[in-house]
């Protein structure tokens, strides 16, 4: 089992949905939890860090973190096309700068 | 501010050959990081250098190996190229000793044919 899960999708929305993308843990050790964003072709980009439970806001993007269930979520609101990316969830445990990954899952949205 | 820089950006190597990347990591940042994309197995930690030090490494053959200069530009060098060697290979610049934010280059895609 890895220790950080998250659906491939294809996820395929309408613009202006609400999409909610997801991950699950195994290590409760993870305390930093971070989500990017990967255009074809190119590195991933940092939307959101987050540290333990709660949530954290930033333009229309929501970062969710639920430490008891092991489970974490980004909402993206009012969905663009230029939101079409893969989504990678990525967690760490508190030592070093060494993060997990998930193997993403990709979004597209459709004017 | 400039970000991360990977060169070069793409290679065509042959089996057996050894190849050297490079990354420059945001000006200030001490913390560089190497990672391995594939479309199977998604992104996975080679290994981590802080202020020229090697602090964490993942579960890769001792073919891979890196190295950190003072000015904290880094090399990853793989020798012996396989076939599973190609993918894309990702550094990522952090500020601090640990658990700062991660900012990723552009990556070097690496085919060995």
């Amino acid at each position: 089992q890895k220790e950080v899960e998250q659906d491939p999708g294809p996820l395929s929305v309408p613009e202006g949905a609400i999409v909610s993308l997801n991950c699950t843990y195994s290590n409760s050790a993870f305390q930093y939890f971070m989500w990017y964003r990967q255009y074809s072709r190119k590195g991933p980009e940092l939307l959101m860090y987050t540290y333990s439970s709660g949530n954290k806001e930033d333009g229309r993007f929501t970062a969710q973190v639920d430490k008891s269930s092991k489970y974490i979520s980004l909402f993206i609101r009012d969905s663009q096309p230029s939101d079409s990316a893969t989504y990678l969830c990525a967690m760490s445990e508190g030592t070093g700068n060494q993060f997990y990954f998930g193997t993403g899952t990709s979004l597209t949205v459709i004017p | 501010k400039a970000g991360v820089t990977q060169t070069p950006r793409y290679l065509i190597k042959t089996r057996g050959q050894q190849v050297t990347l490079s990354c420059s990591p945001i000006s200030g940042h001490r913390s560089v990081s190497w990672y391995q994309q594939t479309p199977g197995q998604g992104l996975q930690f080679l290994f981590e250098y802080f202020s020229e030090t090697q602090r964490n490494k993942g579960n890769f053959p001792g073919r891979f190996s890196g190295r950190q200069f003072s000015n904290s530009r880094s090399e990853m060098n793989v020798s012996t190229l396989e076939l599973g060697d190609s993918a894309l290979y990702l550094c990522a610049s952090s500020k601090g000793a640990s658990n700062t934010e991660a900012f990723f280059g552009q990556g070097t895609r690496l085919t060995v044919v």
